[in-house]
């Protein structure tokens, strides 16, 4: 069965520093890893998604993230965080027939 | 834009009362999700439906139904509703049933039964 660990609940840094969100995933297929964001009394929204092809993914507000396949990862990135980023942010991973499966979240705290 | 919207952004309820969630999608989706939300715990799925009266379990049914009789249209349905049934509840649809297929959320439920 597919799952994803997101290691690390809570996240903090100062504005303009580098963001990484970390997330391992288990899958014996090759996998569909996508990241959402969590803005505080919202629903999710997709930041980015891994399909196939190039392994460095681009999103939306100037996230990236990476697909390591040897070392079964989608870590999330930011050059520089904003305020506007702070917010909760899902990796997931989807299995072919149902729904996605998330990991537990991080928070991410952004300080002046 | 796919919209997703759900009935009631905050809902009170008491214990034993039967409650309705309502979600609603205009992309003409097939596929539609509930999931509840937890801190701590992330995304749980409940149940799904891949088409038109069919539906399946997810990971926590249990204290759950549901029912789909028009396509744009996902309700949740807790028949007697119980304090540890508090939480967020969040509905979603999607083009595709997993693989490259991105869901899209409604703004959520929060319930509270007390």
């Amino acid at each position: 069965a597919q799952s994803v660990t997101q290691l690390g609940s809570h996240v903090s840094v100062s504005e303009g520093a580098l963001v990484l969100l970390r997330c391992n995933y288990s899958s014996s297929v090759p996998p569909y890893l996508f990241w959402y964001v969590q803005y505080p009394n919202q629903g999710l929204q997709l930041l980015l998604k891994y399909t196939t092809g190039a392994t460095l993914v681009k999103g939306i507000n100037g996230f990236e993230a990476e697909f390591k396949k040897s070392e079964t990862s989608f870590h999330l990135t930011k050059p520089s965080a904003h305020m506007s980023d702070a917010a909760e942010y899902f990796c997931a991973v989807n299995q072919a027939g149902t729904a996605l499966i998330f990991g537990k979240g991080t928070t991410l705290s952004v300080s002046s | 834009d796919v919209k997703v919207t759900q009935s009631s952004r905050y809902l009170v309820k008491r214990t034993g009362e039967k409650v309705f969630l309502e979600c609603v999608q205009d992309m003409d989706h097939e596929n539609m999700f509930w999931y509840r939300q937890d801190p701590g715990l992330g995304l749980r799925l409940i149940y799904f439906s891949y088409d038109v009266k069919m539906k399946e379990k997810g990971d926590i049914p249990e204290g759950y139904s549901v029912s789909r009789e028009k396509k744009e249209r996902f309700s949740l349905i807790l028949e007697s509703a119980s304090t540890n049934q508090t939480s967020m509840y969040l509905c979603a649809s999607s083009s595709g049933l997993g693989g490259p297929y991105e869901q899209y959320f409604g703004p959520g439920t929060r319930l509270t039964v007390t």
